[in-house]
């Protein structure tokens, strides 16, 4: 049953604190996004690769975020220095063609931010 | 940046009864995708609709897109209290490469 996994599912840093989020794609899927959702915003799309090449990140804040893929099998999301207001559920998703297709979500990686 | 948005914002209803959500868009899209999320879940994809189809059935879902007013709506017919979750609509820009961009979405409760 192949699904998109994500760690941690759940994490409580102090400000100022790096966190780091993890994603495992669907083996073969060749897009990756990463959306973070609040209930003021909703889901906000905050980084996109194709084949690992970043996309689009403009949905992300340059200064503390940061989004690789240092392989097929892995997708990171980094926050550096962390802030409160960066509390949120953080959620990645892969697809074999992008938004041309469905996209497959993991659970969820809810961080706190205190 | 939203792209779609949802309407109503919440939705209760009845067992039994039809359930009606609208999503408006601003863009030229290449398809409309509708998403349902349990509390404390990730998305499930439910159905797609390129933009050259004008109606699409999957089970009890149906769904309509019209492209000259930049809409769409799900059906959800003869509804269950398992039907009840936030439903989001997505949109894949046609000048944007693939990026899929969520509403802010509809909150369903079927009551039993």
């Amino acid at each position: 049953d192949a699904r998109v996994t994500q760690t941690p599912r759940h994490k409580v840093t102090e400000m100022g604190q790096e966190v780091t989020m993890r994603c495992q794609p669907i083996l073969g899927h060749n897009t990756v996004f990463w959306y973070r959702q609040t209930m003021m915003q909703g889901l906000e799309l905050l980084a996109y690769f194709r084949n690992r090449a970043p996309l689009d990140d403009s949905g992300m804040p340059k200064d503390r975020f940061s989004a690789e893929m240092p392989d097929a099998t892995l997708a990171t999301l980094k926050i550096q220095p962390s802030e409160p207001r960066d509390s949120a559920v953080y959620f990645c998703a892969s697809g074999p063609r992008g938004g041309d297709t469905e996209a497959f979500f993991g659970q969820g990686t809810r961080l706190t931010v205190v | 940046s939203q792209q779609g948005e949802e309407d109503p914002q919440a939705l209760s209803i009845q067992e039994g009864e039809n359930a009606t959500m609208n999503c408006s868009y601003k863009t030229s899209i290449n398809n409309l995708q509708w998403y349902r999320q349990n509390s404390g879940r990730g998305l499930v994809h439910l159905i797609l609709i390129r933009s050259n189809e004008r109606e699409k059935h999957s089970g009890r879902l149906r769904v309509t897109l019209d492209t000259s007013k930049k809409s769409s709506s799900l059906l959800i017919t003869a509804s269950r209290a398992a039907d009840t979750a936030s439903y989001f609509c997505a949109t894949d820009d046609h000048n944007q490469g693939g990026k899929l961009i969520f509403g802010q979405g509809t909150e369903l409760s079927v009551k039993p």
